[in-house]
């Protein structure tokens, strides 16, 4: 799994299986998440975004949850297919209360590879 | 077609010189950013700017400047100050109420040093 300042992990999956991708933060006061996935030589495009108040959120074939206990967040692929092979990384933004009230956080990223 | 502009795509950079990086949005965005990206690495912000004609240093501000002149605009400046200057450059923009909400990001530009 990824955590907001540290190394950059590797996830290898099948076409057709799901993919956990997986993100830890630090900052408890934080209040909005949101995952991104870039391709290579590319900008990070949006994929979905979750609120503190909510502990999972689901679009086309992704589902995220936010665990605020142990402050982790997770991404589900379901049905991983090999246009999914990116790096994927989440953004975490700092609630009231906090030092860095209102601002994004960006994590380094998980390289997701799917193979055929 | 609503959306962040980066240009160019590729930029090279002499010795000793000051190149300047494109950004445009039409999203009607008060907020831009800009990040450097090296390779295996997260996001750096260098500047973000929340209104016209005010902007913040981020993180890793120098040899770097900006301007925001125009709330669609927001180039970057890479002096000849900046001794590492190799990175892949992302701009990004969003809606700002005091928070900021999800950054759409262009699609970058590589600089290279010659």
């Amino acid at each position: 799994g990824e955590s907001v300042g540290l190394h950059l992990p590797t996830l290898s999956v099948q076409e057709g299986d799901n993919s956990i991708i997986n993100c830890a933060y630090s900052n408890s006061a934080s209040d909005y998440f949101i995952w991104y996935k870039q391709e290579s030589g590319k900008g990070p495009q949006f994929i979905i975004d979750i609120r503190s108040n909510m502990d999972k959120r689901q679009g086309q074939r992704v589902t995220v949850l936010l665990n605020k206990t142990v402050k982790h967040l997770s991404l589900q692929i379901a049905a991983t297919q090999p246009g999914d092979s990116a790096v994927y990384f989440c953004a975490e933004r700092g609630g009231a209360g906090g030092t860095s009230y209102g601002k994004l956080t960006f994590g380094q990223g998980t390289i997701l590879t799917v193979h055929p | 077609d609503g959306g962040i502009t980066q240009s160019p795509k590729y930029l090279f950079r002499k010795e000793g010189q000051n190149v300047t990086l494109s950004c445009e949005q039409n999203l009607n965005h008060d907020a831009m950013y800009w990040y450097r990206q090296d390779p295996g690495q997260g996001l750096r912000l260098i500047y973000y700017s929340q209104i016209v004609n005010d902007f913040q240093k981020g993180d890793i501000a120098e040899g770097y400047s900006v301007s925001r002149e125009k709330k669609e605009s927001f180039p970057l400046t890479v002096t000849s100050a900046q001794k590492n200057p190799t990175a892949f450059y992302l701009c990004a923009s969003s809606i700002d109420r005091g928070y900021q909400e999800t950054q759409y990001f262009g699609p970058g530009t590589r600089l290279l040093v010659l």
